[in-house]
């Protein structure tokens, strides 16, 4: 089973406006990742923020994460065409063995 | 650097017959992964290793097996393969401990 849900399933937004989504975990972790999969390739990563951390920026993407609620968004500001892809979590488990848990992923579709 | 690469790119099975996946990596990383990707299933760990030699079974390890013989080879044997095995798989590599992963641009797998 996934320890990591995102929120929304799937995302539509005209180029320019800002897209925003969520992922929710059940245990406690060490750090989550967000991860950029564009249709036919493998995934990329984008951003790990650690769970003594509360905001992380990296150019037009800020994560936040909230361990009190277990979750965590991606924020995209002024979005591009490019930015079309899916969207996925990843969780390490706090006391685990180093290995991500993968949710199901956003899927994004940003129009020109 | 070529990252990870992952041999074939696509492969036709008919049900029984038996094949190896290989990935690559030239980054000197400890770790590799074997996912595979359905559609509404986001990533599912098949079989994972923390160093030459040593492997550990996932989230789905069944009916597949695999090998580290060497640090930067990771295999992936089907030994029957089953029409529940189409899926698209993909590996990665990561420094041990907390990091990302470095992504394959994956495998197309059809079982007839």
């Amino acid at each position: 089973s996934q320890q990591g849900e995102e929120d929304p399933q799937a995302l539509s937004i005209q180029e320019g406006e800002n897209a925003t989504m969520n992922c929710s975990y059940k245990t406690s972790i060490n750090n989550l990742q967000w991860y950029r999969q564009n249709s036919g390739r493998g995934l990329v990563h984008l951003i790990l923020i650690r769970s003594n951390e509360r905001e992380k920026h990296s150019g037009r993407l800020r994560v936040t994460l909230d361990t009190s609620k277990k979750s965590s968004s991606l924020l995209i500001t002024a979005s591009r065409a490019a930015d079309t892809a899916s969207y996925f979590c990843a969780t390490e488990v706090s006391g685990g063995s180093y290995i991500p848990t993968f949710g199901r992923g956003t899927s994004l579709i940003v129009h020109p | 650097n070529a990252g990870v690469t992952q041999t074939p790119k696509f492969r036709v099975l008919k049900t029984g017959q038996s094949m190896t996946l290989l990935c690559a990596q030239d980054m000197n990383h400890e770790y590799m992964y074997w996912y595979r990707q359905d559609p509404g299933m986001g990533l599912r760990l098949i079989h994972y290793s923390v160093g030459e030699g040593t492997t550990a079974k996932g989230e789905v390890p069944d009916g597949y097996n695999v090998s580290r013989l060497k640090k930067q080879n990771f295999l992936l044997g089907l030994e029957s393969a089953a029409p529940s095995q189409t899926s698209v798989y993909f590996c990665a590599s990561s420094p041990p401990g907390y990091n990302e992963q470095f992504f394959g641009p994956g495998t197309r797998l059809t079982v007839l």
